[in-house]
């Protein structure tokens, strides 16, 4: 079976552009969460999303956003990219949304804003 | 808020001896799980152990163990003949167990990571 997957590999923007990245998850799996990961730190959250609600949100500022679709897959949505968005996100997925269920994480896409 | 603290930036092993990543973490939730993951350079972030917190026997998967101390609130990693398929990043995170108001109950809490060389 197919892991998490996530397109593109790698994104080159400029600032004030706006961005979509895309996640698959794991057939049968219903939840999905977003991750950032700023060169040398652990990952923060961003969002979690399961049956296509929003069921957790980081603190991060009202330019990310995201939904999930019916077909389980999600997109994060990043508007005026600033330098600092520049990061390694990573999607997630796991069975359900609860705590006891494991998250499977895909490669990551590679944002860089110039 | 929960918080999780690595405080070894970088670790190194010799081939096929005994290294203990350390983890501590902050929480007022006496419920939860805790997890350590290994990203490679290939970025895939990969579930190496998991311990909840309400087990008091320490987890193991084959050469990796914890020690799981919930009164300190300290969770270290300990990798037994390290190879060198074993070097790559190591996160300790945690999770809650409770569903708070339905909010944020997958959400993983990440340490900064170890990065863990092995030499031939």
């Amino acid at each position: 079976d197919a892991g998490v997957t996530q397109s593109p590999t790698h994104l080159i923007k400029t600032r004030g552009q706006h961005v979509t990245l895309r996640c698959s998850p794991i057939s049968g799996h219903k939840s999905v969460s977003w991750y950032q990961q700023v060169l040398g730190q652990g990952p923060q959250f961003i969002f979690q999303y399961y049956e296509k609600e929003e069921r957790g949100r980081g603190n991060f500022p009202d330019r990310f956003s995201a939904r999930q679709f019916p077909n389980y897959s999600s997109e994060l949505n990043v508007n005026a990219l600033l330098l600092g968005d520049s990061a390694l996100y990573l999607c997630a997925s796991s069975l359900q949304g609860a705590s006891y269920n494991e998250q499977f994480f895909g490669p990551g896409t590679r944002l860089t804003v110039l | 808020a929960q918080t999780v603290t690595q405080s070894q930036p970088e670790m190194s092993v010799q081939e096929a001896e005994t290294v203990t990543l350390s983890c501590t973490y902050d929480t007022s939730e006496s419920d939860y799980y805790l997890f350590w993951y290994k990203q490679p350079p290939s970025r895939q972030m990969i579930l190496v152990i998991r311990q909840e917190a309400y087990k008091q026997q320490n987890a193991t998967e084959n050469r990796f163990s914890v020690n799981f101390q919930k009164a300190a609130k300290s969770f270290s990693l300990k990798i037994s003949d390290s190879q060198l398929g074993d070097a790559a990043m190591y996160f300790c995170a945690y999770r809650s167990r409770a569903n708070a108001g339905g909010t944020s109950y997958g959400k993983l809490t990440f340490g900064q990571g170890t990065i863990l060389t092995v030499h031939p």
